[in-house]
């Protein structure tokens, strides 16, 4: 059974830093890439970063590009989300998901809440 | 970056009866190796997305064959027929061809 398990949110102060994991299972994770989706509060989806199976390929929606890095270690089967100089507009629940392209899998998500 | 626009925003319907939704991208969404990655996820209420229908209009397993996915290049429908109590929740179409990846805003579907 393919599971995909967030972890590593919490209430972080504008400005601080974030480090988001996600742990794969049940699938061969160094044959997929990978996504973080993010949801505000009450809103919709939004599309954060992609990587391909061997972190050739990275892409990053506009809103984050310079702040977070996606990296991922198929050793340990586990992708993150380096999240630096956060914003209060960047509180939101944010999963990962399989397949770069048609999101296959979704995780349960990890809540990221920026204010002071 | 591609804009995906889904009508309704909302829908209201009873149980039996059937529902579609819209959505309609600004570029075509036909990728260089001929696919078009155009995807459907629904999300009920409290709970994570989870996909139904991936490349237009194939079903994802354990995905009730009342659901359907059709269209082609910018023009794209989800329909439900006999809708049931269980596909309460908002329904998004999301687009992987192109980066940015792009989703609609969603449907929310509330059984009247």
């Amino acid at each position: 059974e393919v599971q995909l398990v967030e972890s590593g949110g919490g209430l972080v102060q504008p400005g601080r830093s974030l480090k988001l994991s996600c742990l794969a299972s049940g699938f061969t994770f160094s044959n997929y890439g990978m996504n973080w989706i993010r949801q505000a509060p009450g809103k919709g989806l939004e599309w954060v970063a992609s990587i391909s199976s061997s972190s050739s390929y990275i892409y990053y929606a506009d809103t984050v590009k310079g702040r977070f890095t996606i990296s991922r270690d198929n050793a340990k089967n586990t992708l993150y989300l380096q999240m630096t100089s956060l914003r209060s507009e960047d509180t939101a629940l944010y999963y990962c998901a399989r397949r770069r392209m048609d999101f296959d899998y979704w995780g349960q998500g990890v809540m990221v809440t920026v204010s002071s | 970056d591609i804009v995906m626009t889904q009508t309704p925003l909302s829908l209201s319907v009873a149980i039996g009866q059937s529902a579609s939704i819209s959505c309609k991208s600004s570029q075509s969404l036909k990728y260089s190796d001929g696919k078009t990655y155009l995807n459907w996820v629904f999300q009920s209420p409290g709970q994570s997305p989870k996909r139904l229908i991936y490349q237009v209009s194939k079903l994802d397993s354990g995905v009730p064959d009342r659901f359907s996915g059709t269209g082609s290049e910018t023009d794209f429908t989800l329909k439900i027929s006999r809708v049931e109590a269980e596909d309460l929740g908002v329904y998004y179409c999301c687009q992987g061809s192109y980066s940015p990846l792009t989703f609609g805003s969603g449907t929310k579907l509330e059984i009247k």
